[in-house]
């Protein structure tokens, strides 16, 4: 079993629509969780993290855990097609700093 | 503020060769720690170091290895070099709200 799996996708919405990500991990004692976004040919970049169930919200990009369901999403409202890349999907079970990582899920927005 | 600076960006090598990849990680983070990417097999880790000790490693064979100097810098290194060892080698550094990576080293194996 995968430490994280991601829907590969493509996840195709249409511009100015919310986009969905959705990601599941399989350390119930995971700590805490992490959000990339990866342009092709480009090197991941932190978008945002979330260690405490909930939402948290950072300009269009909400993020949302649920540890008990051991679950984690990414809202991106108002789609725009900039947005267009591979979403990687990251977790970190300790104080060390090694992250898990999922495969990504590529969405694509549409004009 | 300088960002994560990895070097060469990419290298062409021939198999049975070795290669070191270098990475200069954000000023003040003494955390580095090195990824491969594959598009088969994603983002996989191989180590971290922190204050010159490695403390996490992934599961690489012994071909590959690293190192971090007293001023933060790390290099890892590949020995006998196979076709499969072809990707995109990323390090990153930070603490415990991210990774922030650098560019990448692209390396192919011919």
């Amino acid at each position: 079993q995968k430490e994280v799996e991601q829907n590969s996708g493509p996840l195709s919405v249409p511009e100015g629509a919310i986009a969905s990500l959705n990601c599941t991990y399989s350390d119930r004692g995971s700590q805490s969780f992490f959000w990339y976004r990866q342009y092709s040919g480009k090197s991941p970049e932190l978008i945002m993290f979330i260690y405490s169930n909930g939402d948290k919200e950072d300009g269009r990009f909400t993020a949302q855990l649920n540890k008990a369901s051991q679950y984690v999403s990414l809202l991106i409202r108002d789609s725009q097609p900039s947005d267009s890349a591979t979403y990687l999907c990251a977790v970190k079970k300790n104080n060390f700093n090694k992250f898990y990582f999922g495969s990504g899920t590529k969405l694509n927005v549409k004009p | 503020k300088a960002g994560v600076t990895q070097t060469p960006r990419y290298l062409i090598k021939t198999r049975g060769q070795q290669v070191t990849l270098s990475c200069s990680p954000i000023s003040g983070h003494r955390s580095v720690s090195w990824y491969q990417q594959t598009p088969g097999q994603g983002l996989q880790f191989l180590f971290e170091y922190f204050s010159e000790t490695q403390r996490n490693k992934g599961n690489f064979p012994g071909r590959f290895s690293g190192r971090q100097f007293s001023n933060s810098r790390s290099e890892m290194n590949v020995s006998t070099l196979e076709l499969g060892d072809s990707a995109l080698y990323l390090c990153a550094s930070g603490d415990s709200y991210g990774y922030t990576f650098g560019s990448g080293t692209r390396l192919t194996v011919v």
